[in-house]
């Protein structure tokens, strides 16, 4: 059973698009995380919700929206891509703030 | 500059050998995170700590929270502990994590 589990698992598309990326858990955790892992495999936080609330919202463009439907999903739309979206985008959870985080596989996002 | 710095950056080491890697930051944090980052992109969390020491099978971390300083060591090393090592903090008051930019170890049989 897979504990955080991303979908798709690669998703390459066209700039100007728009696509989403969902995430869910089966730990029952409060807190979900969206990271975004650049071509320099240099990993940044985007945005963390808790209970469905969203606590942490970094410098994103708003063409990035998340979605948390309820605690245990956390997805994550994206609006007219462009060229420098291209990464590998984790989705993770913990049990609250602050505790250790269970990653998932990561979605390679590429943008032609 | 970056809040978290990581050395080395590359390592290439003999199995059996001895690791150590570093990492140094310079915010106030609650905690501060080890991450294993596997060839094929999977993240795992190995440790979280605040203070003092942790050890896990071959890994040990440790921390000193007032030189800002933190290491993982990786005793007897075989080939399937090549992999990306990540140094992340949690800043007080926040709950984020800030990360390093990874130190890739390569342990050759």
């Amino acid at each position: 059973d897979t504990a955080v589990s991303q979908t798709p698992k690669y998703l390459v598309t066209q700039m100007g698009n728009d696509k989403s990326i969902k995430c869910e858990q089966n730990l029952g955790h409060d807190t979900m995380y969206w990271y975004k892992q650049d071509s320099k495999k240099f990993l940044k936080i985007m945005f963390s919700y808790n209970n469905k609330e969203l606590i942490i919202n970094e410098t994103v463009p708003n063409r990035f929206s998340p979605k948390s439907p309820d605690k245990a999903h956390l997805n994550l739309h994206i609006n007219s891509l462009e060229l420098g979206d291209s990464a590998v985008y984790f989705c993770a959870s913990s049990l609250s703030i602050g505790q250790p985080q269970h990653f998932g596989d990561g979605t390679r996002l590429s943008i032609l | 500059k970056n809040e978290v710095e990581q050395s080395p950056q590359n390592l290439t080491a003999q199995e059996g050998e001895f690791i150590t890697i570093n990492c140094s930051y310079s915010v106030g944090i609650s905690a501060l995170h080890w991450l294993q980052q596997h060839p094929g992109g999977g993240i795992v969390s190995l440790f979280m700590l605040s203070s003092g020491k942790k050890k896990h099978g071959r890994l040990i971390a440790t921390i000193n929270i007032q030189e800002k300083h933190s290491s993982l060591h990786i005793t007897a090393s075989h080939p399937r502990d090549s992999a990306v090592y990540i140094c992340a903090v949690r800043p007080k008051g926040q709950g984020n994590l800030i990360f390093g930019k990874g130190t890739k170890l390569s342990v050759k049989p």
